[in-house]
């Protein structure tokens, strides 16, 4: 049973470009988030995709956005890339089916770690 | 904004149990209490989560305090391959807007194991 799956494992991007980063939920779920975890930190929420629309969003520029596939795999788009943007881009995924997603444990992919320079 | 509040690293030996602590003072009725872990350079791991109860798992055992302040995560017997950051998270199901509930990390306790 394959797990999140994320691409690519690294990328190394210079300011200003744009970047896509890719995620495959785990077989069964549906529900994607995303966070973004800088070194010695932990991860910090920026959004969750649920039935193709984004449901919730953290405290993120609109630089950074996202779309979810009807198979349920998503992307990650950040514009116009700072330097601060540099960390470990990592996704999650969970199934609202059951318990209506209500503490549905998270499943998270080994993440992407992008260094922007 | 984290809800919880752990220690910044701990240390434990191999095949000894570890206690790991956990503070929420603000906690809510309704805040399910769960912990994650993050090995080396993998993403976080669900590891288990209560509301009241002490609740056992093949990873681990979580015991709540009776006023629901603080937690505590049990491994009965710590390996090498426990050593990771664990995460003490709140996590509110009624917030929950379709699909699931975000989670909201702190730094966590790194976890070291001696052998």
């Amino acid at each position: 049973d394959a797990g999140v799956t994320q691409s690519p494992t690294h990328l190394i991007k210079t300011r200003g470009q744009q970047v896509t980063l890719r995620c495959s939920p785990k077989s069964g779920h549906d529900t994607v988030s995303w966070y973004q975890q800088a070194l010695g930190q932990g991860p910090q929420f920026i959004f969750q995709y649920y039935e193709e629309e984004e449901r919730q969003r953290g405290n993120f520029p609109d630089r950074f956005s996202g779309h979810q596939f009807p198979n349920y795999s998503s992307e990650l788009n950040v514009n116009a890339l700072l330097l601060g943007d540099s960390a470990l881009y990592l996704c999650a995924s969970s199934s609202s089916i059951g318990t209506g997603g209500l503490n549905s444990p998270l499943h998270f992919g080994n993440g992407t770690r992008l260094t922007v320079t | 904004d984290a809800k919880t509040t752990q220690p910044n690293s701990m240390e434990s030996n191999e095949e000894e149990p570890v206690h790991l602590p956990c503070n929420h003072s603000t906690i809510s009725g309704t805040d399910y209490i769960h912990w994650y872990r993050q090995l080396p350079s993998q993403g976080p791991e669900y590891v288990i989560h209560g509301l009241t109860s002490n609740v056992n798992n093949r990873m681990a055992s979580l015991a709540i305090a009776e006023d629901r302040k603080s937690s505590t995560l049990i491994l009965h017997r710590a390996t090498l391959r426990d050593a990771a950051v664990y995460y003490c998270i709140l996590r509110d199901p009624l917030l929950t807007q379709g699909g699931s509930e975000k989670l909201v990390f702190g730094k966590g306790t790194k976890l070291t194991v001696n052998p």
